[in-house]
């Protein structure tokens, strides 16, 4: 079946302005996750949705990053008001459960000009 | 906090040599590890979880509670098996924390 997918591959913006990342999980998947891989920070845990629900979030760097998640599938990462310093590939990953192996999406390369 | 160290960023052999890319973790509990390989413009993919106790593509992993440890181990290098590969501990059942990654490089 399908993986992981993500849009858009590649995201250009500049300073100041708002982005949303997007992340379709495997179908039947109830846990979804982000995560940042950022050349000075390595893989970042940003965010745990199980079902349409977050109950961790504690990755989120600052109060620009927020997500959503609607009909348990579908998950939305808004950056508001960019910095340079949120350039970094945006992973996202899901799993059948809580706990069960995850598996990632190709990644949303942001640069933030 | 919870921590998983790759001591190499970098680990050159050659074809057909034995590998082993380290990873020490600290945890307070029962971990539960993983390797993550990353080839050339792939996707992040698992390559093996140590509670399955698989063998992928001929890498094994054992977990050793006594010395902190996940090193990940093949007898025998392919140059396909060059890639980025991390070590990852999962943390209370949800998140995966990454280790800085290993570079693997296999000559000819």
């Amino acid at each position: 079946g399908a993986g992981v997918s993500q849009s858009p591959s590649n995201k250009v913006t500049e300073k100041g302005k708002d982005v949303e990342l997007r992340c379709d999980p495997i179908s039947g998947h109830t846990a979804l996750y982000w995560y940042r891989q950022s050349l000075g920070q390595g893989l970042e845990f940003l965010i745990y949705f199980q079902g349409n629900s977050a109950p961790d979030k504690s990755g989120l760097p600052s109060d620009r990053f927020s997500a959503e998640r609607t009909g348990g599938s579908v998950s939305t990462l808004t950056i508001q008001r960019t910095q340079q310093e949120d350039s970094a590939v945006y992973l996202c990953a899901s799993s059948l459960d809580w706990g069960d192996t995850q598996y990632f999406g190709p990644g949303t390369r942001l640069t933030v000009l | 906090a919870q921590r998983v160290t790759q001591p190499e960023k970098l680990l050159s052999v050659f074809k057909g040599a034995p590998v082993e890319l380290k990873c020490n973790y600290s945890y307070s509990g029962s971990p539960e590890l993983f390797w993550y390989v990353q080839y050339s413009r792939q996707r992040l993919q698992l390559l093996l979880r140590h509670i399955s106790r698989e063998s992928i593509k001929g890498f094994t992993a054992d977990l050793n509670k006594g010395e902190t440890s996940f090193h990940l181990k093949k007898p025998f290098a392919q140059e396909e098996d060059s890639a980025m590969y991390y070590c990852a501990l999962l943390e209370y059942g949800n998140k995966l924390v990454f280790g800085a990654g290993t570079i693997l490089r296999v000559k000819s």
